[in-house]
């Protein structure tokens, strides 16, 4: 089965950029979803299609993908960004779907 | 927008079975092209797809789970099922119900329900 890895914790200074990666084997040749979790909240999309925002979601939240890695980009950090972030994919092939494995991002 | 609700038992015996209902408001279940999934969170674990069931009542699941694991539409109330055979203390969890129009990406969530599983 798929496997989507992620860093287990990032930790950036507010006002500074944080990178997630999601890697995958050729993830580049598939969408890349990212959803943000608040402790004791589910799971919210910030990013789908690699890089398109849903309504409400700030510019700063970016993403890219290449080759065998997603990016998720949150770029001047606040405080409130402070969550658990998941990359997820769907297998048309199978029609099943893989999340990574997750990244706490920590504000300093 | 639709908005989703959780709901079931809180705790089930080991070997039991788990049984929890979603149910939909803010638009029919079967009055779109929509996917309903399940999925589930451990307790500071990651997140774990269960499956899904389709407008068509089609359905696909995770191979983990396939041989436990049943989803189901009731469109006269406007929800749907899960059922998962067999529990043991490793199906512990947060579950979530999801939903999408587009295939990819699950938006929105229901708030989720805790499911522990102890004798």
């Amino acid at each position: 089965s798929y496997v989507l890895t992620q860093p287990p914790s990032v930790s950036v200074a507010p006002g500074k950029t944080a990178r997630i990666t999601c890697g995958g084997n050729n993830i580049g040749t598939k969408s890349v979803h990212w959803y943000q979790q608040k402790p004791g909240q589910a799971p919210v999309l910030v990013i789908y299609y690699d890089n398109d925002r849903p309504s409400g979601i700030p510019e700063r939240f970016s993403g890219s993908n290449s080759g065998n890695t997603a990016t998720l980009t949150i770029s001047r950090v606040e405080a409130g960004d402070e969550a658990d972030f998941y990359c997820q994919v769907w297998d048309s092939s199978s029609d099943h779907y893989v999340f990574g494995t997750g990244t706490k991002v920590t504000v300093l | 927008q639709v908005q989703l609700q959780e709901s079931g038992p809180g705790l089930v015996k080991p070997s039991q079975t788990l049984s929890l209902t979603c149910t939909v408001s803010g638009g029919s279940i079967s009055s779109h092209n929509y996917y309903w999934h399940w999925i589930r969170q451990p307790a500071g674990k990651g997140l774990e797809w269960i499956g899904h069931i389709y407008t068509t009542g089609s359905t696909n699941y995770n191979p983990s789970l396939k041989s436990r694991v049943t989803i189901s539409v009731d469109t006269s109330k406007n929800l749907f099922s899960l059922i998962l055979t067999s529990v043991t203390a490793a199906d512990t969890a947060i579950y979530y119900c999801a939903t999408n129009s587009n295939p990819n990406w699950f938006d929105p969530w229901g708030p989720g329900t805790l499911v522990t599983v102890s004798s």
